[in-house]
């Protein structure tokens, strides 16, 4: 069965410092990825989306930057952090492009103190 | 564009009450519908799915049917337990999107005992 890996599961870090997220699955050959992050309240908001290595989507111009080095890793990162960086990230994966579902990880919390 | 909309939360309910959120959506073509469900402090879990019209999805006592006519995918339950206590999203997956999720707002339930 396919599985999703994240971490840290918490983080703090300083204003200004640069961050690294991983994201990792197992279980499946050539899936989509995907860099979510939920701020303070529920929504979602789409960041980065990955088809294939080396292969990267940028929904929302912004802080962050995403890679993707190998098939089923996926990295979110940052080279200076700002406050308004805080919030809860979420990785995800799906099959293929098209109309199918999403798997989610088990979140980081990224606190930007 | 396509979107998602659902009701305004918080919904607050007796255990063993009966539940309905409702989702409508806007969608170009024929999309996929689903309802996933996040718990404090965790990523969001598939729920249940509709790939097509009038299909019913179902999981763990909750359903929801597709309906193309009223372009609709409200979730029930018949008797709620504490233990649902969550933000429930709608969301939805259509080839012309690429694969990626288009979510409702979310909706908090919280069930008393």
């Amino acid at each position: 069965s396919q599985t999703i890996h994240q971490w840290p599961a918490t983080l703090v870090q300083p204003v200004g410092s640069p961050l690294s997220l991983e994201c990792t699955v197992e279980g499946t050959s050539n899936p989509n990825l995907y860099w979510y992050r939920q701020a303070a309240g529920r929504g979602l908001q789409l960041l980065f989306y990955s088809v294939g290595i080396g292969q990267i989507s940028s929904e929302v111009p912004q802080n962050l930057s995403a890679s993707r080095p190998q098939d089923r890793q996926f990295i979110l990162s940052s080279k200076k952090l700002l406050l308004s960086d805080s919030g809860f990230y979420l990785c995800a994966w799906s099959v293929a492009s098209g109309a199918y579902e999403q798997y989610f990880g088990p979140g980081t919390r990224l606190t930007v103190t | 564009g396509d979107s998602v909309t659902q009701m305004e939360g918080p919904v607050t309910l007796s255990e063993e009450a009966f539940l309905t959120i409702n989702c409508t959506y806007t969608a170009t073509g024929y999309p996929s519908l689903f309802w996933y469900v996040q718990y404090p402090g965790e990523g969001l879990q598939l729920l249940l799915k509709a790939t097509k019209a009038d299909d019913k999805g179902s999981n763990k006592g909750f359903e929801a049917t597709y309906r193309k006519e009223t372009t609709s995918f409200h979730l029930e339950k018949g008797s709620v337990q504490v233990s649902d206590s969550a933000v429930y999203f709608c969301a939805l997956s259509s080839y012309n999107q690429g694969g990626k999720l288009i979510f409702g707002q979310g909706t908090e339930l919280s069930v008393k005992p």
